[in-house]
């Protein structure tokens, strides 16, 4: 069974432009977690989608969106892009599920952003 | 912020030494997970013990919930260089839709 996808796994941007970030989840899995990682903050949670619909979000602006198509693939925008935003970023799926519970979460290698 | 704090920061044993992790958080929670992560990588699973659960058992892993403390704590036994990476515990707060990461535990064994 193929892990989880995430594309591009490195990039480099300039202030001010957007950026996509795909994610493939295991298939069969229909939930997917996004999170950002920097040296400061740590694992910071961004949003959960499970069947299309965002159940959940983190504290961020605005300017950070996503999105899950109807084979549970799913992607993450971030526009107008500052140099904070340099960062790691995860994709994790899960099989999710109707109850609040969450489960083992299974993560893909990372999207490496650098804003310059 | 970060529902799960984890103690120590770091982390420096020999090889073949046990290694303790403790994992701190703040509201009622449905399960604890930890995961490991190698430096850049994606997060791997490596256990999850419910709030009904006090101690699980995986290969050289053991895992202790007090969910009267809201703490936990991670035993490595016997530990070996492959073992060195940073470990993370996470929550499921309850009614949400998220696993929530602590800020981790460098450890790094020494051979």
């Amino acid at each position: 069974k193929a892990g989880v996808t995430q594309t591009p796994r490195y990039l480099i941007k300039t202030r001010g432009q957007q950026v996509t970030l795909s994610c493939s989840p295991i298939s069969g899995h229909r939930s997917v977690s996004w999170y950002q990682q920097t040296p400061g903050q740590g694992l910071q949670f961004l949003f959960e989608y499970f069947s299309e619909t965002q159940r959940n979000k983190g504290n961020f602006p605005g300017r950070f969106s996503g999105r899950q198509f109807s084979n549970s693939r799913s992607e993450m925008n971030v526009s107008t892009l500052e140099l904070g935003d340099s960062a790691l970023y995860l994709c994790a799926s899960s099989l999710g599920g109707g109850g609040a519970t969450t489960g083992e979460l299974f993560f893909g290698e990372g999207s490496r952003l650098t804003v310059l | 912020s970060q529902q799960g704090e984890e103690d120590p920061q770091a982390l420096s044993i020999q090889e073949g030494e046990n290694a303790t992790m403790n994992c701190s958080y703040k509201t009622s929670i449905n399960n604890l997970q930890w995961y490991r992560q190698n430096s850049g990588r994606g997060l791997v699973h490596l256990i999850l013990i419910r709030s009904n659960e006090r101690e699980k058992h995986s290969g050289r892993l053991r895992v202790t919930l007090d969910t009267s403390k809201k703490s936990s704590s991670l035993l490595i036994t016997a530990s070996r260089a492959a073992d060195t990476a940073s470990y993370f515990c996470a929550t499921a707060p309850t009614g949400g839709f998220k696993t929530i990461f602590g800020a981790g535990t460098r450890l790094f064994v020494k051979a």
